[in-house]
C-alpha cells in the first residue's frame, strides 16, 4: 500500500528566505505527483503536476522535482512571502486516478 | 480557469438525518471525487466516478453512497447522518485518467 510522507510537518521561515518542503512515498511505480496549497478552512488548490516522465515542473516562484526511484519530491520555493502562508500537500498517483495524500508541511512565513 | 463548486461551505445537521452534499464543474471532467479530511487523519477517498452513471468505492465508503446522473455533477449522500460524519468534505475533479485534480472550497458539515 502506498505511503507518503511530508516532512516537517511545521516550518516557520522569516520573509525572504528560500525554502524545500519534502515529500516521500513508499512504493516508487507512481504515475504523477501533484502537490497543492491548502489556505486554513479552504479547498486545495493545485499548484503543480509533474508527469512521471518528467524531473521537473516550475510555476513562478515554484520549482517542484520528482526522483522515482528514491521516493522523493521536493517544491522548492524562492523569495518567500507572508501569502505564501498555508498548508502544502504532495499526493501521488498510483492506480487508476486515484490520490494518495501526504499529511502536509504548514508553512508560515513572518514578516 | 476550473471551477468545482460545492453546494454549501458549512452545514449542521441532526443525527439520523438524511444529507446531501453537492457538487458540480464546469469544464466537463471525466472523472470526479469525494473525500473527507480530518486532523491527523489526512484526506481519505470515499467515493470517485469516471464516468456518468458509474461509481467505485473508494477507502472508506461506509454511511454514503453517491450520485451522478449528469456528467458535470456529483452527489455525495449521507444516509443516515451520525456524529462521526462531522468532518470537511472535499469534492474534485480530474480531465482524465491521472490528469491534474481540481477541488472545491470544501463543506465543513457538523453533525450534532
Amino acid at each position: 500500500k502506498q505511503e507518503v510522507t511530508q516532512i516537517p510537518a511545521a516550518l516557520s521561515v522569516p520573509e525572504g528566505e528560500n525554502l524545500v518542503l519534502n515529500c516521500s512515498f513508499t512504493d516508487s511505480a507512481i504515475y504523477n505527483l501533484q502537490w497543492f496549497r491548502q489556505d486554513p478552512g479552504k479547498g486545495l488548490t493545485s499548484l503543480l503536476l509533474i508527469q512521471s516522465s518528467q524531473r521537473e515542473q516550475t510555476s513562478g516562484r515554484l520549482n517542484a522535482s520528482l526522483d522515482k526511484s528514491s521516493g522523493r519530491s521536493t517544491l522548492y520555493i524562492a523569495a518567500s512571502q507572508p501569502g505564501d502562508s498555508a498548508t502544502y500537500l504532495c499526493a501521488v498517483y498510483t492506480s487508476g486516478s486515484r490520490l494518495t495524500f501526504g499529511e502536509g508541511t504548514q508553512l508560515t512565513v513572518n514578516p | 480557469d476550473v471551477k468545482v463548486t460545492q453546494s454549501s461551505r458549512y452545514l449542521v445537521k441532526r443525527t439520523g438525518e438524511k444529507v446531501f452534499l453537492e457538487c458540480v464543474q464546469d469544464m466537463d471532467h471525466e472523472n470526479m471525487f469525494w473525500y473527507r479530511q480530518d486532523p491527523g487523519l489526512g484526506l481519505r477517498l470515499i467515493y470517485f466516478s469516471y464516468d456518468v452513471k458509474m461509481k467505485e468505492k473508494g477507502d472508506i465508503p461506509e454511511g454514503y453512497s453517491v450520485s451522478r446522473e449528469k456528467k458535470e455533477r456529483f452527489s455525495l449522500i449521507l444516509e443516515s447522518a451520525s456524529t462521526n460524519q462531522t468532518s470537511m468534505y472535499l469534492c474534485a475533479s480530474q480531465p482524465g485518467q491521472r490528469t491534474e485534480a481540481f477541488f472545491g472550497q470544501g463543506t465543513r458539515l457538523t453533525v450534532v
